[in-house]
């Protein structure tokens, strides 16, 4: 089985400034994908970004980037110059069974302040 | 547009009823999701399907049941037997390739009463 842990419920950022989201995660399979999802009031879930586990370097795409640790089991978000638009909960969550499987932490309510 | 409905967006029912949650793609997705979501408790995999007329039970497959008779289409019945049915309901779909992303529905909120 797989677990994935998100240890911060809540996190607060000030507008344009940059914030670390946290995510560990479980699993006895070599061959997995992770992904941070993006919940915003409206409830539709966005796909923000995502890591192959056999790959060493890490993701990003525009403001967002992961801290993939392997070994650590680890998989944070920063996110850089924060945007009022990036106020959500966010979901780190994990891919294995071949595909077949995605499991999700517990999520973190990110608050943007001006 | 190419994606996935779900509905209705809200749906009352009276407690011991079973309820149907409807959930249709157009993305020619082979895999299919549904997934339960409820405060402080992050998403739950309820049932999942590769393939048609194959599912899957996930982490609490308990009180539910699905279909899966047609390739867009992947209906949850919440049943009488699900203690706490009142929640968020999740559709997802996927092409089912290792490493894809699945896309979500709108969601259904489901309240027994």
């Amino acid at each position: 089985a797989q677990t994935v842990t998100q240890s911060q419920p809540e996190m607060s950022v000030q507008e344009a400034e940059t914030v670390t989201l946290s995510c560990t995660y479980d699993t006895s399979e070599s061959d997995y994908y992770l992904f941070w999802y993006k919940q915003p009031p409206s409830r539709q879930m966005i796909l923000v970004i995502r890591q192959e586990a056999y790959k060493q370097q890490n993701a990003t795409e525009n403001r967002f980037s992961v801290n993939f640790q392997k070994a650590a089991k680890s998989f944070s978000l920063k996110i850089s110059d924060s945007q009022l638009g990036d106020a959500a909960m966010y979901f780190c969550a994990i891919l294995t069974g071949g595909g077949n499987k995605l499991t999700f932490g517990t999520g973190t309510q990110l608050k943007v302040e001006l | 547009d190419g994606g996935i409905t779900q509905s209705p967006k809200y749906l009352f029912r009276k407690e011991g009823q079973n309820v149907t949650l409807s959930c249709e793609q157009n993305l020619n997705h082979d895999a299919m999701y549904w997934y339960r979501q409820d405060p402080g408790q992050g998403l739950r995999l309820i049932y999942y399907s590769q393939i048609v007329n194959d599912f899957q039970k996930g982490d609490i497959a308990e009180g539910y049941s699905v279909s899966r008779e047609k390739k867009e289409s992947f209906p949850l019945t919440v049943t009488s037997a699900q203690k706490n049915p009142t929640a968020f309901y999740l559709c997802a779909s996927s092409i089912g390739q290792p490493g894809t992303e699945a896309f979500f529905g709108q969601g259904t909120r489901l309240t027994v009463v």
